[in-house]
């Protein structure tokens, strides 16, 4: 199985601020199938990237995504309001599908 | 409109059984894998297990393995659940997925809203 590490837990900055999410890897994953989804709290999960750097449908631009291999990151570079959520990524590259533990983008 | 309805939580004693349903509109049922994720609460997402667009591809967390069982009914654009031997532990917020593809595991494009489950004596 292979085990991802978000990090940090917990992300304070302020609206306008860049934000930058870290998620590692146990072991490589393969061919970067690597996804970063959206929670906001009493929401389901929104899907953000896809295949590491791909935004899916209707994402902002202020939203991108890089890496690969085991090292992974989520870039949101002009914080909004509404971007304040917990962010997960998850895996795809073996099984069984695996999530990471989640990072908390908080308003400071 | 892409759209993923579960149903079929609520309150259950340990080692009782529970069914979810999810019912899916607005895109080809038959065309994608489906999933089932689940989030104990304070928690972060669990895959529970999947199955592919012709049931010829399951898996199971080995959390879940041996007590619950996925199906799907491409004639009723239905997903389910089948839920047996609840624990404690299983007490969790159900959601159903879509999947990008058909034939393996990749990526969550559509989420339903969830369902709740309890199991406490």
């Amino acid at each position: 199985e292979i085990v991802l590490t978000q990090s940090p837990g917990t992300l304070s900055l302020s609206p306008g601020e860049r934000a930058i999410l870290s998620c590692r890897a146990s072991q490589t994953v393969t061919s970067s199938y690597l996804a970063w989804y959206q929670q906001i709290p009493g929401q389901a999960p929104r899907l953000l990237i896809y295949a590491a750097t791909n935004r899916a449908t209707g994402i902002p631009d202020r939203f991108s995504g890089s890496g690969s291999g085991t090292d992974f990151t989520l870039t949101i570079s002009r914080l909004e309001p509404e971007d304040f959520a917990v962010y997960y990524c998850q895996q795809y590259g073996g099984s069984p599908l695996t999530f990471g533990q989640g990072t908390k983008v908080e308003i400071k | 409109e892409v759209q993923l309805v579960e149903s079929g939580g609520g309150l259950v004693q340990p080692g009782r059984s529970l069914r979810l349903s999810c019912a899916a509109s607005g895109f080809i049922f038959d065309d994608y894998a489906m999933h089932w994720v689940r989030q104990r609460p304070g928690k972060g997402l669990e895959w529970v297990s999947g199955i592919t667009w012709n049931s010829g591809g399951i898996g199971y967390a080995d959390s879940v393995k041996g007590r619950f069982t996925i199906s799907r009914d491409n004639a009723r654009n239905s997903l389910y659940l089948q839920m047996n031997s609840l624990r404690p532990e299983d007490t969790a917020f159900y959601y159903c997925a879509k999947d990008s593809w058909r034939d393996y595991y990749f990526y969550m494009d559509v989420w339903g809203k969830g369902t709740t489950v309890t199991v406490s004596s």
